[in-house]
């Protein structure tokens, strides 16, 4: 079963325009992933937070995450046409694998 | 070294067919995982396996068999594959449990005719 949902499923914005996507949850966890995938190929992590923390920086990203609500954000500022792809959150729940999200699509127009 | 390689990138195979999907990783990690991912959606969970051990197996049908033949290497055998299991198989690798970043391979992508 999914374990997080992102919306927006999809969202097109200009480039230097700042992208947010928002996930919830439906169990405990004891941390919550984001990961990026280009096209089809491999997914690459880019921040990981943990239930007791609200906020995290990486870069231009920013992640909060409300455990009261189970929902989790990802805010990437001042957006490149690099920066399209799927973005996906995970969930660990206790288990042994990651449960993904169903992701956002995000493209960046030039 | 912070790669995982798989191969093939891509495979074509007929469902009366056998063939091996093979993951590599050198960074020492204790914990290997094979995901499935179809077109447009997110990917999913098969095989954890644990230093070197089959931890969870999330009732993946008999026609795939992890191997973890030491801990730097993972594969994945494939017979009398179905047209729908066409899809992307994803390694990944992690420091120790699941709780920890996962890093991932390019996939194999797999055709099944």
């Amino acid at each position: 079963s999914q374990q997080g949902e992102e919306d927006p499923q999809a969202l097109s914005i200009q480039e230097g325009e700042n992208a947010t996507m928002n996930c919830s949850y439906k169990t405990s966890i004891n941390n919550l992933q984001w990961y990026r995938q280009n096209s089809g190929r491999g997914l690459v992590h880019l921040i990981l937070i943990r239930s007791n923390e609200r906020e995290k920086h990486s870069g231009r990203l920013r992640v909060t995450l409300d455990t009261s609500k189970k929902s989790s954000s990802l805010l990437i500022t001042a957006s490149r046409a690099a920066d399209t792809a799927s973005y996906f959150c995970a969930t660990d729940a206790g288990a042994d694998g990651l449960t993904f999200g169903k992701g956002t699509h995000l493209i960046i127009q030039p | 070294d912070t790669e995982v390689t798989q191969t093939p990138k891509h495979l074509v195979m007929g469902m009366t067919n056998k063939k091996s999907l093979k993951c590599e990783q050198h960074m020492g990690h204790r914990a290997m995982y094979w995901y499935k991912q179809k077109a447009k959606k997110p990917p999913e969970l098969m095989f954890v396996y644990s230093y070197e051990k089959l931890s969870i197996n999330e009732s993946v049908p008999s026609r795939f068999s992890p191997e973890c033949p030491n801990s730097s290497l993972l594969n994945l055998h494939l017979h009398a594959l179905q047209p729908e299991d066409s899809a992307l198989y994803l390694c990944a690798s992690s420091q120790g449990p699941v709780q920890e970043t996962q890093y991932f391979g390019p996939g194999t992508r797999l055709l099944v005719l």
